[in-house]
């Protein structure tokens, strides 16, 4: 089964809307980090928290990570059109320093 | 300049025959990766070099082999193609290995088997 279970699989918000996205995971893990990926692209780095960090911000991005409910957010303040894509996190699993293990993803749909 | 960057982009073929995909990266990134996305957009890895040796070999049949002939590139050779293998081929790269550092993905290769 997956590392990453993402929650809500697809969310649909309105321009200037905040959106969030859960992801949980399973075992002990030496960092998390999050991932867009526009319909019929590449994924492209948006985050990495390190497991003993609990909150990280990156421009409109606000990551929080929290070990012991093994579960992280990513939170989009002002939306925008342009945030429509899949957000996956990912795991680096501790003593697995070479390897991400993606989460399901979540959908996020942005509409004018 | 593309970063990451696949050839081909759309791949379709028949059953049984043998094809490659290629990738390069103008990062000068030591290590380099190839993920499968299956059609529910799972993304799991298959392969991992670093300074051209293969540091992970996921479960992945042998009909798929990889091949870096130098740091900068890192080839994906499947033979036998089966229905199966019908996915989005990625291309990454990063400095260091996953763990520490982010990677850099390309921007896909189809490949439809028919």
């Amino acid at each position: 089964s997956q590392q990453g279970e993402e929650d809500p699989q697809a969310l649909s918000i309105q321009e200037g809307e905040n959106a969030t996205m859960n992801c949980s995971y399973k075992t002990s893990i030496n960092n998390l980090q999050w991932y867009r990926q526009n319909s019929g692209r590449g994924l492209v780095h948006l985050i990495l928290i390190r497991s003993n960090e609990r909150e990280k911000h990156s421009g409109r991005l606000r990551v929080t990570l929290d070990t012991s409910k093994k579960s992280s957010s990513l939170l989009i303040t002002a939306s925008r059109a342009a945030d429509t894509a899949s957000y996956f996190c990912a795991t680096v699993l501790t003593g697995t320093a070479s390897k991400l293990t993606f989460g399901t993803g979540t959908r996020l749909q942005v509409t004018l | 300049d593309t970063a990451v960057s696949q050839t081909p982009k759309y791949l379709v073929t028949q059953m049984g025959n043998d094809k490659s995909i290629k990738c390069e990266q103008n990062l000068g990134h030591d290590t380099m990766y190839w993920y499968k996305q299956d059609s529910k957009k799972f993304l799991k890895i298959m392969f991992s070099y670093n300074n051209k040796e293969l540091i992970i070999n996921e479960t992945v049949p042998n009909r798929f082999s990889p091949k870096s002939p130098d740091k900068a590139h890192l080839n994906l050779h499947i033979n036998s193609l089966e229905l199966g293998d019908s996915a989005v081929y990625f291309c990454a790269s990063s400095q260091q290995p996953a763990g520490t550092d982010t990677q850099y993905f390309g921007p896909g290769t189809r490949l439809t088997v028919l």
